[in-house]
Formats: C-alpha cells, structure tokens, sequence
C-alpha cells in the first residue's frame, strides 16, 4: 500500500470547515483513499473513501487531486465533537485481506 | 444495537496468566480483524479472517491465536502474557469479498498486564 503524509496536528474554530490535507504521492491506479478518525478511546470511525473522482456524505467531502497524488478531507462546519486524530490511508481495492495500514494521523482540534 | 462489541472492555491481569477477549459483530460481515494500539498510539493489524479462514497473519508472537467459531465471531487468546502486550486490542469487521468496504471497529479491550 501507498505511504501517506499528514501533518502532526491541525486546528480548527468551532463552525468554520477543517481541511486535512494528505499526500500520497506513489498512490497506484488502483489504491483507494480512505479516511478514518478515532475520537479519543474510541475505536476507528469509517469517515469516507474515493478512488478518483470528489466524493461528499453526511460526514464530509473528499477532494482527490487529477493527479491522485494528495488529497483532502473537508469537515464543512467542525463542532467540537469532531475533535479527533484523523487517519488518510491508501489501500488496493481488490482483495488483499483488507487490513488497514494506519500512519500517524493528524490530531485535529476544534476549539470553541 | 452494538455493530461490532467486545468483551471484555478491560482486562487486568498478572504475567504469565492466559487470557481470552471475545469480539462479535451483527452486521453480517464475513471478514473480522484484529488490530493493537500501543502505547505510542500506533494502530496495527494482526489477523484477519474471512469466512472463518484465516487471511492475513502479520508477525505477531504465537502466543496469539484467534479462533473464529462462526462468521459472527473472532476471538483472540493470548497465552503466556508479557508486559509489552499491554495495549488496546480492537476487532473490526467488513463485507470482504468487494475489496471497496469499510470496516467497523469495536470499542476496544483495554489489557494491562502486571
């Protein structure tokens, strides 16, 4: 799997939109980005995945760059319950056991 | 309802002692894992079942089985207990076979060994 870039920690203001932005420079053809979070104790939270093109849910968007090789989570209007390390991990989409390859993550903060 | 539980959410015990944490989802997934968090915060897998076979085996010490009675299930025993496999264990599960899936992580079995 393709290694991944994050920066350590980010902050954000409660109600403005956090972008966390991930490089993934020597992703393949057929890596999928995946985003997950895990909020302090808890276990891992699926948050969104793509493979080329933008992707948006309830939880937030995914903007893949043309060239696949960085990419951003965008939470539109953080709360302070989205205080979080956030994990960027790419993964090939066919079967290859699935295990998730977790790096660092950046630590998210949202103030009041 | 729980989507992925653990039992139990700690675990206590001394070195050298035998212990089981059981893990089961109800979403009818046929792929589980297991992952360890250390005390650096760092996320590892370790085993991976599907359809109770297992899948993926990553170096971990052969004091650690996991046993999968049914789709539903994955357990880990870890025998011999050591003080560096004071962690936090988390199961997860997906639907396997689309190789585009999610997984669901359960809350997490804290262990501390003494």
């Amino acid at each position: 799997d393709a290694k991944t870039t994050q920066p350590t920690s980010m902050d954000c203001a409660e109600g403005r939109a956090a972008n966390l932005p991930c490089n993934h420079s020597t992703i393949s053809g057929n890596e999928y980005v995946y985003w997950y979070r895990q909020i302090h104790s808890q276990g891992p939270q699926y948050i969104i995945h793509g493979l080329k093109n933008n992707e948006t849910n309830e939880m937030a968007s995914l903007i893949i760059t043309e060239d696949r090789k960085s990419s951003t989570l965008i939470l539109p209007h953080a709360t302070l319950r989205d205080t979080a390390v956030y994990y960027c991990i790419v993964r090939v989409g066919s079967y290859s056991g699935y295990a998730l390859n977790f790096g660092k993550g950046t630590s998210l903060l949202v103030t009041p | 309802d729980t989507a992925v539980s653990q039992t139990p959410k700690y675990l206590v015990t001394q070195m050298g002692n035998d212990k089981s944490i059981k893990c089961e989802q109800n979403l009818g997934h046929d792929t589980m894992y297991w992952y360890k968090q250390d005390s650096k915060k760092f996320l590892k897998i370790m085993f991976s079942y599907n359809n109770k076979e297992l899948i993926i085996n990553e170096t971990v010490p052969n004091r650690f089985s996991p046993k999968s009675p049914d789709k539903a299930h994955l357990n880990l025993h870890i025998n011999s207990l050591e003080l560096g496999d004071s962690a936090v264990y988390f199961c997860a599960s997906s639907h396997g076979t689309s190789g585009n899936s999610e997984q669901f992580f359960g809350p997490g079995t804290r262990l501390t060994v003494l």
